[in-house]
């Protein structure tokens, strides 16, 4: 079945530093998405990337959705104490979403 | 706009005790419905999911059933708890025919 498979599993960065982290699919998707889960919370949808190629921005985070359509990126400039937290991409598979396992920020200040 | 509730918020429950979480949707109609299980520092684990009244699809074998009463009311049942049904389990919804999915707050369960 379908995999999809994030890296690196943890980062821990200073406040200021740029972070990305990578996303990889077993299989062609249709789209992929990103969520954010604070420490505690629940995780919420940022983003759906729908185009081969496709490059989204939101402020300092840009997302890419790779030409093959099955891998992207999540890369944050300059991160913030406020991005902390867990950040996971997912793939369509019928109804449902295969999540991957996240990668955890954690920005010391 | 359509909020997503769950109860209770947090929950210990001895070994062999039966469990009871609900899930509601306002604000949408026939809504894709979730249960998910998340481990301490782990992934989000899919149980079960739902397209319709009482239309279920489990993609675990295990302890856990759910079921679905009504349209925006999704329940995840035990008969009897185990040590390993501990984790944090989370309610989502998505509009039919869209991927994006909206979660819940969450019931964190201990079972002891």
């Amino acid at each position: 079945g379908q995999q999809v498979m994030q890296i690196p599993q943890y980062q821990h960065v200073q406040e200021g530093e740029d972070f990305t982290t990578y996303c990889n699919s077993s299989t062609t998707l249709s789209n992929i998405q990103w969520y954010k889960q604070r420490p505690g919370g629940h995780p919420v949808f940022l983003i759906q990337l729908v185009k081969s190629g496709e490059v989204k921005k939101q402020k300092r985070l840009t997302f890419q959705f790779g030409e093959a359509k099955k891998n992207s990126s999540l890369h944050i400039t300059a991160t913030q104490t406020t991005d902390v937290g867990t950040y996971f991409c997912a793939g369509p598979t019928g109804y449902a979403l295969n999540f991957g396992k996240g990668t955890s920020l954690l920005v010391t200040p | 706009s359509q909020t997503i509730h769950q109860w209770p918020a947090t929950l210990v429950q001895p070994v062999g005790s039966p469990l009871s979480l609900e899930c509601t949707v306002e604000g949408t109609s026939n809504p894709n419905l979730y249960w998910y299980r998340q481990a301490a520092g782990r992934g989000l684990q899919l149980l079960f999911y739902s397209v319709g009244i009482g239309q279920i699809s489990s993609e675990v074998p295990q302890n856990l059933s759910a079921s679905r009463p009504q349209d925006r009311q999704f329940i995840l049942s035990s008969k009897k708890l185990l040590l390993s049904d501990s984790g944090f389990y989370l309610c989502a919804w998505s509009v039919p025919g869209t991927y994006e999915q909206y979660f819940g707050p969450g019931t964190r369960l201990t079972v002891t």
